[in-house]
């Protein structure tokens, strides 16, 4: 399943799928991008994150993409599982800024 | 290593009353942030503090919201005079010296409810 951008905020996925959530940020001078984690009644968490040098990472079952021609940033995560139903944001952070700007979020349901 | 711990986790006030957010750091974060949350949006940036200093407080509402960050004891929060619209979950992140957001850790929240 796919998002696409932060005008889809909802993503269901079946057990065992691959996921895309999407995020076009806005900021050309962003150098540092993170994806966090949200369950319900929890506070973000951490999932991944990417520098503005690199246009690929890899965590476990979790890929980042970052295409700063378009400023377009992607989280995948592979064998999508009913655990990883959560609100997803990413985040930009401009050079020098400890403060990073979040997105609107995309939900992701996973149906077992 | 306890987190960073906030409290109460859940708050009602009525229209016009005063709200305390409680925000305890990890261990060894002197680096404090407040974000608002409302329903079904991103976080929101308040406020940065460290110890005794107010360091970026551009995303405050200019009356009635106040944050400190005392020598001893948690930051604070404060709301006053509350209305209808600072009903939301205002979360705080705690970092170390130097890291930033890179070591960012957030609490759970705090979840005001104004009636």
């Amino acid at each position: 399943g796919e998002s696409v951008g932060l005008h889809l905020p909802t993503l269901s996925v079946q057990e065992g799928d691959n996921s895309i959530i999407n995020c076009a940020y806005s900021n050309s001078a962003s150098d540092y991008f993170i994806w966090y984690k949200q369950e319900s009644g929890k506070g973000p968490q951490f999932i991944i994150d990417i520098r503005s040098n690199m246009d690929k990472r890899q965590g476990q079952r979790v890929t980042v993409l970052l295409n700063k021609t378009v400023k377009h940033l992607s989280l995948q995560i592979a064998a999508t599982q009913p655990g990883d139903s959560a609100v997803y944001f990413c985040a930009e952070n401009m050079r020098g800024s400890y403060i990073p700007t979040f997105g609107r979020g995309t939900s992701l349901i996973v149906h077992p | 290593n306890a987190g960073v711990m906030q409290n109460p986790r859940h708050l009602v006030r009525r229209r016009g009353q005063e709200a305390r957010l409680r925000c305890s750091p990890m261990k060894g974060h002197s680096h404090v942030y407040w974000y608002r949350q409302l329903p079904e949006e991103g976080l929101k940036f308040m406020v940065y503090l460290q110890k005794e200093n107010i360091i970026d407080e551009s995303g405050m509402p200019k009356e009635r919201f106040s944050a400190e960050f005392p020598k001893e004891g948690p930051s604070i929060l404060r709301i006053q005079q509350v209305v209808r619209g600072d009903s939301a979950a205002y979360f705080c992140a705690s970092s170390r010296p130097g890291t930033g957001n890179y070591g960012y850790t957030f609490g759970s929240g705090t979840r005001l409810t104004v009636v």
